[in-house]
């Protein structure tokens, strides 16, 4: 089993849609969680962090965690083709700064 | 702030060889980690240096090594270079413990 999971996609949205982006990690001491943007080419992009159970929101970006579960979540609201990119979910455990990233889900919003 | 930055931005070396790669953090930050980044294995943890001392390890042979100077700028090196060593590598800079921003990424290539 993988450590951070998420699904390939590609995930495709009509704009204006909402996209939803799903991750499960496998350590349970898991105490960060973060969702990065990466677009062709570039480097990763931080767009939000959560560290506690619930829901986070930034703008058009929510991200939700469920530690029970193992499970983080980010929503994309009134998706733009501009969102279209590779997004990474990163988790860190205890003690120190290694992030374990999953896969990357490939979002493309359709105009 | 400027933002983390890497040099150089694309090499090309030739098997057996031997580079060095070097990343300036976010002004005040502390913590420097370095990332793996392949089409294969996706993004994959390196080493992290904090306070000139080597604080996480990943699973990568001694052939990539790491270190950290006083003023936080970070060196790694990747010796007797393999054709698989073709990859992005990403400098992440953080405060002491948090968020984690990426630089632009060194693009080495061996033929």
């Amino acid at each position: 089993q993988k450590e951070v999971e998420q699904n390939s996609g590609p995930l495709s949205v009509p704009e204006g849609a909402i996209a939803s982006l799903n991750c499960t990690y496998s350590d349970r001491v898991s105490q960060s969680f973060f969702w990065y943007r990466q677009y062709s080419g570039k480097s990763p992009e931080l767009i939000m962090s959560i560290y506690s159970n619930g829901d986070k929101e930034d703008g058009r970006f929510t991200a939700q965690l469920n530690k029970a579960s193992q499970y983080v979540s980010l929503l994309i609201r009134d998706s733009q083709p501009s969102d279209s990119a590779t997004y990474l979910c990163a988790v860190k455990t205890v003690g120190g700064g290694k992030l374990i990233f999953g896969q990357g889900t490939e979002l493309s919003v359709k105009p | 702030k400027a933002g983390v930055t890497q040099t150089p931005r694309y090499l090309i070396k030739t098997r057996g060889q031997q580079v060095t790669l070097s990343c300036s953090p976010i002004s005040g930050h502390r913590s420097v980690s370095w990332y793996q980044q392949t089409p294969g294995q996706g993004l994959q943890f390196l080493f992290e240096y904090f306070s000139e001392t080597q604080r996480n390890k990943g699973n990568f042979p001694g052939r990539f090594s790491g270190r950290q100077f006083s003023n936080s700028r970070s060196e790694m090196n990747v010796s007797t270079l393999e054709l698989g060593d073709s990859a992005l590598y990403l400098c992440a800079s953080s405060p002491v413990r948090g968020e984690q921003y990426f630089g632009p990424g060194t693009r080495l290539t061996v033929t």
